[in-house]
């Protein structure tokens, strides 16, 4: 399978808790993209990396999430102290320069209690 | 704030009916605009995607109609399958903004036999 891989696929934890999600996107692809999606709502865009380089955060990110991209290839996202709000599936996706189109994985979908 | 509003949030058709998606954005500076396809417990795919210096694009049974004036695009589903049956999303991005997606909220699409 060569497509973008996430793990977990589900994680549930309890309020307070740190949790940490693993994203490997396609082999050729530098850019790697992170969404979060809630039930009946579209993806929405949470960072972006262009290889190890994160060039923007949207401003739903707050200061207890983190993203990492270490030698440009796979992807942490974590999340410290959850809070119920954090519940959501959280979708990796990738792509080439240049090329729009965006491969998702299968998401991480996360349950805080 | 949305910049891509989509409606209906669901739609129920008969095999062989035409459904009909549309989406609205506000953002002119949007210039590209793709329609992802969902199905349960899978992140999104593309499915088809048009640039607004076009107004019409087709593959297979999908057509994009783009209405640059009114900054409205819509998904057509000519004969439409079973299998047809998923949420789909239309998005928006501005190509030297990484091709960071802006999703609508998703319609529902079941598709009786």
């Amino acid at each position: 399978d060569t497509g973008v891989s996430q793990d977990p696929r589900h994680k549930i934890t309890k309020r307070g808790q740190n949790v940490t999600f693993r994203c490997d996107p396609i082999s050729e692809h530098n850019r790697l993209y992170w969404y979060r999606q809630t039930l009946g709502q579209g993806p929405e865009f949470l960072t972006y990396f262009q290889n190890e380089a994160q060039l923007e955060k949207s401003r739903l990110l707050s200061d207890r999430f983190s993203a990492e991209r270490p030698k440009g290839s796979f992807s942490t996202l974590e999340i410290q102290r959850t809070e119920q709000g954090d519940s959501a599936m959280y979708l990796c996706a990738s792509s080439r320069t240049g090329i729009e189109e965006l491969f998702f994985g299968s998401g991480t979908q996360l349950s805080v209690l | 704030q949305q910049q891509v509003k989509q409606s209906p949030q669901s739609l129920i058709v008969q095999k062989g009916g035409i459904p009909i998606i549309n989406c609205a954005y506000e953002n002119t500076a949007f210039d590209y605009f793709p329609w992802y396809q969902q199905f349960p417990g899978k992140g999104p795919a593309l499915l088809i995607a048009i640039r607004p210096d076009v107004s019409e694009k087709k593959e297979g049974r999908f057509t994009i109609s783009f209405n640059k004036s009114a900054k409205q695009f819509s998904l057509h589903i000519m004969d439409s399958q079973p299998g047809d049956s998923a949420t789909y999303f239309c998005a928006a991005s501005i190509e030297t903004s990484g091709s960071r997606l802006t999703f609508g909220e998703g319609t529902q699409l079941t598709v009786n036999p």
